[in-house]
């Protein structure tokens, strides 16, 4: 059964620190693997996609790492700063032309002054 | 703003009745996705239609349904509604048909509350 396991489930930092969120997939066949950020009642807003072939990507201060072999993804957040605040959920898509999204539950971020 | 419109933004009906939700993908793009968001079950992938045609299938119950329209805009159709089917619904667009690395541009939600 495909399933994506986040970690921590929640987390508080203080503004201007680093953080890194854990996303742990067991999917098959792999596609690719997204991370939102969600604010709370509003959609979610894309942060990286990445392919099987790609290690890291980075938006602003935002990098994504993937391990293809331990399927495990990762996602850094830079000096974080109050607006950072929301959830963020990993998303792994398998198969091709007919394909599946499995969600991971997210991880709430509060980052306090 | 991501330039996907959903109507409307609430939603309050009764146990057992119907709903259509509506959605305007972004201009230029051909894919649109349901999802639901309740609190205990988190983010649910429910179907997903390109240039009018169904494309793939989530847990979507039979109870709902979805169209795409020749104008790209997507419908979905919620009836014998059940307390539980109180959630946030989401719809996203791509330009490109799903599966693919292609960004989804997700809506501001229709919130339903069934009660």
């Amino acid at each position: 059964k495909n399933q994506v396991e986040q970690s921590p489930q929640s987390l508080i930092i203080l503004e201007g620190k680093n953080c890194t969120l854990q996303c742990n997939y067991t999917v098959s066949p792999f596609s690719n693997l997204r991370w939102y950020k969600q604010d709370t009642g509003r959609g979610p807003v894309s942060l990286t996609i990445m392919t099987f072939s790609e290690n890291t990507k980075s938006n602003g201060r935002y990098t994504a790492t993937l391990d293809a072999d331990t399927k495990q993804s990762s996602l850094h957040i830079t000096a974080s700063q109050l607006s950072d605040s929301a959830s963020y959920i990993c998303v792994v898509t398998s198969g091709a032309g007919s394909y599946q999204l499995t969600f991971g539950k997210g991880t709430k971020l509060s980052v306090i002054p | 703003d991501s330039g996907v419109t959903q109507t409307p933004k609430h939603l309050i009906t009764a146990t057992g009745q119907r709903v259509t939700l509506r959605c305007s993908p972004r201009s230029g793009d051909l894919s649109v996705y349901w999802y639901q968001q309740s609190l205990d079950q988190g983010l649910q992938f429910l179907i997903q239609y390109y240039n009018g045609e169904e494309r793939a299938k989530g847990n979507i119950l039979e109870r709902f349904s979805a169209q795409q329209f020749p104008d790209l805009h997507s419908e979905l159709n919620l009836s014998s509604l059940e307390l539980g089917d109180s959630a946030l619904y989401f719809c996203a667009s791509s330009v490109g048909p799903g599966g693919a690395s292609y960004e989804q541009y997700f809506g501001p939600g229709t919130r339903l509350t069934v009660t």
